[in-house]
């Protein structure tokens, strides 16, 4: 069965360090996959956006990568602050079907002062 | 820009009442309109895709006549849970996009938590 897979444990750094997130994926033919960033109680916000022939992508402090053969895409934020602990949510888009995107269950990044 | 207001952001009521829940694009038309339902620390679980002028597609296993959803225009959309018991609290939350999908971020509103008594 098709499957996205996210840590569900809390990542917990220090300011100024680089969190990477994960985001897994099985039996899938992904066209693209999208980030997006979630906060208690509110709906989530678009991060990023990176189609299956693209291997990074690139907006300011964030960068994804996308590894189709390890089916894994990688979300980057450099030099992290407290202000980004949030939940983050990877989504996945197929191709040859549905173009609605898939969500994770996002992973929680805690950034420590 | 492209903000999205979804109306009430809370609600509390008895079992068996009927609740309308309220998505609005505020500065874009929103061909397609998405309501999602998420448990704590669980993902969003898309309920049914509505598009203006059309009748809303349905995911498998959500109840088409328990779960109203009418686009009557290209700014809102909404859902009413009709007879709500215990069972359908949770968080709703839509999304809209500009066009009819495919690979376009979507823009989501800040949900609805409902608590049925």
């Amino acid at each position: 069965s098709q499957k996205i897979e996210q840590n569900s444990e809390a990542l917990n750094i220090q300011e100024g360090k680089t969190a990477t997130l994960t985001c897994n994926y099985t039996n899938y033919s992904p066209a693209y996959l999208q980030w997006y960033r979630q906060d208690p109680g509110r709906g989530p916000v678009f991060l990023l956006l990176i189609r299956e022939n693209e291997k990074e992508k690139r907006k300011e402090r964030l960068k994804v990568t996308f590894d189709t053969t390890l089916k894994q895409s990688l979300f980057h934020i450099t030099a992290s602050q407290p202000a980004e602990s949030a939940t983050y949510l990877c989504a996945l888009g197929a191709s040859g079907g549905s173009y609605i995107p898939t969500f994770g269950r996002g992973t929680s990044l805690i950034v420590h002062p | 820009g492209a903000v999205v207001s979804q109306h009430p952001s809370w609600v509390i009521c008895k079992s068996g009442t009927s609740v309308k829940i309220e998505c609005r694009s505020l500065d874009f038309q929103a061909t397609t309109m998405f309501w999602y339902r998420q448990f704590p620390k669980q993902s969003l679980m898309l309920m049914a895709t509505s598009n203006e002028g059309s009748k809303a597609t349905y995911e498998q296993g959500v109840e088409k006549d328990k779960f109203l959803i009418n686009h009557a225009s290209l700014t809102l959309s909404t859902l009413t849970v009709t007879s709500a018991h215990p069972e359908d609290s949770s968080f709703y939350i839509c999304s809209a996009v500009p066009g009819t999908g495919g690979d376009q971020p979507q823009h989501f509103g800040d949900g609805t938590r409902l608590s049925i008594l």
